[in-house]
């Protein structure tokens, strides 16, 4: 059983493409995740959804745009792809923000993007 | 601006040895400090959270300490194994429960 997965695996597009990428967690949890591998290897986190409703948006272009259907549902939609935007993008879920008694996230196997 | 560094990017041990990693980070206050492992082409997988107001936690063969006044969290596996290789990456977490960043990762490779 896969708790939090992603598709596509693999993303090769042309820049100034549209593309989304989906992710699905079957684990039952309120808060899912965004998060950008860059070619430095730093994990970095883009948008953040509890129960539907955005509570994070780091300083991210407009050109990404989160959609949550459901819960157990946060899609990523890139418009208008760049050069730059090449790089492994992991969805990630957790129980909630649970504050000083810690929130472990679930990651997903990751989303390699490359744009030509 | 937040920063957060991993000694080095890698690590090679022998088999049996005690492997330390260390993560500093700047220009934060963490709340609780997050332990992840991850293998090539997969995810990050949680393994050790320690909370500002704990020194050391511990986990079968892993050891976690946090220093917040150096500003720093140590990461050991005992007695390490070959299947200990892979990555592993701190990331301090805020009072909401987020980890905002990642440091980059130290790759430890441990030969037989």
């Amino acid at each position: 059983d896969t708790a939090v997965s992603q598709t596509p695996k693999y993303l090769v597009t042309q820049m100034g493409n549209d593309k989304s990428i989906k992710c699905e967690q079957n684990l039952g949890h309120d808060t899912m995740y965004w998060y950008k591998q860059d070619s430095k290897k730093f994990l970095k986190i883009m948008f953040s959804y509890n129960n539907k409703e955005l509570i994070i948006n780091e300083t991210v272009p407009n050109r990404f745009s989160p959609k949550s259907p459901d819960k157990a549902h946060l899609n990523l939609h890139i418009n208008s792809l760049e050069l730059g935007d090449s790089a492994v993008y992991f969805c990630a879920s957790s129980h909630g923000l649970a504050g000083p008694s810690g929130d472990t996230q679930y990651f997903g196997p990751g989303t390699r993007l490359t744009v030509l | 601006s937040q920063k957060i560094e991993q000694n080095s990017e890698a690590l090679n041990i022998q088999e049996g040895k005690t492997a330390t990693l260390t993560c500093n980070y700047t220009n934060y206050s963490p709340a609780y400090l997050q332990w992840y492992r991850q293998d090539p082409g997969r995810g990050p997988v949680f393994l050790l959270l320690i909370r500002e107001n704990e020194k050391e936690k511990r986990k079968e063969r892993l050891k976690v300490t946090f220093d917040t006044t150096l500003k720093q969290s140590l990461f050991h596996i005992t007695a390490s194994q070959p299947a200990d290789s892979a990555t592993y990456l701190c990331a301090p977490v805020n009072q909401a429960g987020t980890a905002l960043i990642f440091g980059k990762g130290t790759t430890l490779s441990v030969s037989s």
